[in-house]
């Protein structure tokens, strides 16, 4: 446990269906990230919170829409999804400096995208 | 980004053998940080060595970090089969991000 909490564990969708990923985290930490994992490739930062601001959007496409509504909570809102989007979601915070500090994982949401 | 490089992609041993991985980087760095990641699942850090150490164990791990070679290495000794995960390495400097490679796909045979 790392206490990173991720809901759901699993989520199958259709490609017109709104669905949202949660993230929540309990160690008081400041920043917060989205993360893509998809088979075979390395991970690729998607979004950077620090403090509730969106510090970092690396040209994710506008079908993922981030939320951040204090520094404990962190949501990805989904809408009209590709099949290739399909993918493990992971969340992630840390105390110190997005660049240095040590980070902590969600176990994450796989995402089937049909 | 300060993405760190694993070699080798993927390494196979027997259960109580030592496992080494590497990886190196390309520019000034504050730390080093190897995460485990088991199948499925989130990353879970493992170790931190600052710029200014070299040598830093925990448990059964030893981590070795050559600032001038710019690469570091993981050290799993008496492996396991419980150790069958995928490891990355990760440079933390400010103002940066850290960033994941594809990492070192470890397997452990009982």
């Amino acid at each position: 446990e790392t206490g990173v909490t991720q809901t759901p564990r699993h989520l199958v969708m259709g490609m017109t269906n709104k669905k949202s990923l949660k993230c929540e985290q309990h160690l008081g930490h400041n920043a917060m990230y989205w993360y893509k994992q998809s088979a075979k490739k390395p991970l690729e930062l998607m979004f950077v919170y620090n403090f509730k601001e969106q510090t970092e959007n690396n040209s994710v496409p506008s079908r993922f829409s981030p939320e951040c509504p204090n520094s404990s909570h962190l949501f990805l809102h989904l809408h009209t999804l590709q099949p290739e989007d399909s993918a493990l979601y992971l969340c992630a915070s840390s105390q110190d400096d997005p660049g240095r500090g040590i980070q902590y994982f969600g176990a994450g949401t796989r995402l089937s995208v049909l | 980004s300060q993405q760190g490089e694993e070699d080798p992609q993927a390494l196979s041993i027997q259960e109580g053998e030592n496992a080494t991985m590497n990886c190196s980087y390309k520019t000034s760095i504050n730390n080093l940080q190897w995460y485990r990641q088991n199948s499925g699942r989130g990353l879970v850090h493992l170790i931190l060595i600052r710029s200014n150490e070299r040598e830093k164990h925990s448990g059964r791990l030893r981590v070795t970090l050559d600032t001038s070679k710019k690469s570091s290495s993981l050290l799993i000794t008496a492996s396991r089969a419980a150790d069958t995960a995928s490891y990355f390495c990760t440079a933390g400097a400010s103002g940066s991000r850290l960033t994941f490679g594809e990492g070192t796909q470890l397997t452990v045979n009982p």
